[in-house]
């Protein structure tokens, strides 16, 4: 049963630490995405890279987020320093994307993120 | 601006009954659209899809139905059951966008 994993799936932090999230998706799609969850904003895209290359990171602040894909097995989501206005659960999620015909996304479980 | 939005916050069944969750968006140029459940505690789990060239589809105990004419989303459950208790979201994407745009949720209570 292939699904996509996520690692810390919690952690807390103190502000001005770094924070680094990891993330496996599913072998052999070529889509990932990395998506913030509140309460009070819901669900946020944060990145989304297709094939490796970073296509959208327009929801993420510059300053202190980075998402890269060293290879196609790891997404990484860096915040440098954290704040406690990061405190959010964090979600991975992949799909197979051929041409224009978009594939369902799978999530990952989350990265449950406290900035003290 | 574009939006996916859900009528009701917070919808109460009873187990055995049929559910109706709805959505409603607004980007006349969406043409996929998906329906999550997310748990307490758990990333959204995908349950059926739809491509704007169909208005049903059908899977287990759960059926989609899309109005384009009035860009308006449904999910049906049959025979609603304890464990469908979770929060719902829609999301669509348009043509030549690159990402899912969700809705905020409808949380889904099954009275036993």
């Amino acid at each position: 049963d292939a699904r996509v994993t996520q690692t810390p799936r919690h952690k807390v932090t103190e502000m001005g630490q770094e924070v680094t999230m990891r993330c496996q998706p599913i072998l052999g799609h070529n889509t990932v995405f990395w998506y913030r969850q509140t309460m009070m904003q819901g669900l946020e895209l944060l990145a989304y890279f297709r094939n490796r290359a970073p296509l959208d990171d327009s929801g993420m602040p510059k300053d202190r987020f980075s998402a890269e894909m060293p290879d196609a097995t790891l997404a990484t989501l860096k915040i440098q320093p954290s704040e406690p206005r990061d405190s959010a659960v964090y979600f991975c999620a992949s799909g197979l994307v051929l041409g224009q015909t978009t594939d369902t996304q799978y999530f990952g479980p989350g990265t449950r993120l406290t900035v003290l | 601006g574009e939006s996916v939005g859900l009528h009701l916050p917070t919808l109460s069944v009873q187990e055995g009954d049929n559910s109706i969750i709805n959505c409603a968006y607004s980007n006349s140029a969406s043409d996929y659209f998906i329906w999550y459940k997310q748990e307490s505690g758990k990333g959204p789990q995908f349950i059926i899809d739809i491509r704007s060239n169909m208005d049903k589809r059908q899977g287990q105990r759960v059926t989609v139905l899309l109005n384009k004419t009035v860009k308006h989303l449904s999910l049906q459950i049959a025979a609603t059951q304890p464990g469908d208790s979770a929060v719902y979201f829609c999301a669509e994407k348009g043509t030549g966008r690159r990402a899912l745009t969700f809705g905020s949720g409808t949380r889904l209570q099954v009275q036993p």
